[in-house]
């Protein structure tokens, strides 16, 4: 079974620019999370989708940040403009729902992309 | 408000010995479930061990075990004969309805030869 994909790994972009991230999870996972871990702190949760719809979308600052998961699959995060405080690591994660049966449905995480902003 | 409190920024350790990592957490459904994650150098984070808020028994996987004391709100991560390769940063999770995840700030591990 294929992991949850994520590219670019690495970008580096000067402030006020903009750049797109692209996650891809885990066949039939219905749930899609995307943090933001800034160096030695615990991912922060920017948004969930649950299919094409949003969940939980409150962290995420909506004057620069976008986000979509248009045919419930794959999903694209945007930056538009971005600041120096936006240096992270961008990672996306995947989970099924919890269903009767299934324990623990832990969250798959992707190999992140490492944002550096100039 | 802060869901998951992880006290301990670092820890060492020495090689062979035991170790636990401290987790409380905070709230009021009756459901919930609480994960540890390993996240080494590398940057990927990695699944270790789940204890559901009903489960009555400890959880363990191989070395990893999980002292859930559910009325202290505390779901501390024991790792026992400790390794080189268990050096990493260790986050513990719950998740709560609607399949959220709640992450706490992290304790980094070093296991010393």
């Amino acid at each position: 079974e294929a992991g949850v994909a994520q590219s670019p790994r690495y970008k580096i972009i000067e402030k006020r620019q903009s750049v797109a991230f692209w996650c891809n999870p885990i066949s039939g996972h219905a749930t899609l999370y995307w943090y933001q871990q800034i160096l030695g702190q615990g991912p922060k949760l920017l948004i969930q989708f649950q299919n094409n719809g949003v969940v939980d979308d409150s962290q995420l600052p909506k004057d620069r940040f976008s986000a979509e998961r248009l045919k419930g699959v794959d999903s694209t995060l945007k930056i538009q403009p971005a600041k120096l405080e936006d240096s992270a690591v961008y990672l996306c994660a995947s989970s099924q729902l919890p269903l009767a049966g299934q324990r623990s449905n832990e969250q798959f995480f992707g190999p992140g992309t490492r944002l550096t902003v100039l | 408000a802060q869901k998951i409190t992880q006290t301990q920024p670092g820890m060492f350790v020495q090689e062979k010995e035991a170790v636990t990592l401290d987790c409380t957490y905070d709230t009021s459904d009756q459901s919930y479930g609480l994960f540890w994650y390993k996240q080494p150098s590398s940057g990927e984070m990695i699944f270790l061990i789940y204890q559901g808020s009903y489960d009555e028994q400890n959880a363990t996987e191989g070395r990893y075990s999980l002292n859930f004391q559910k009325a202290r709100k505390s779901a501390n991560l024991v790792i026992s004969a400790s390794q080189l390769g268990d050096s990493a940063m260790y986050f513990c999770a719950m998740r709560r309805d609607f399949n959220k995840f709640y992450f706490g700030s992290g304790t980094k591990l070093n296991v010393k030869p």
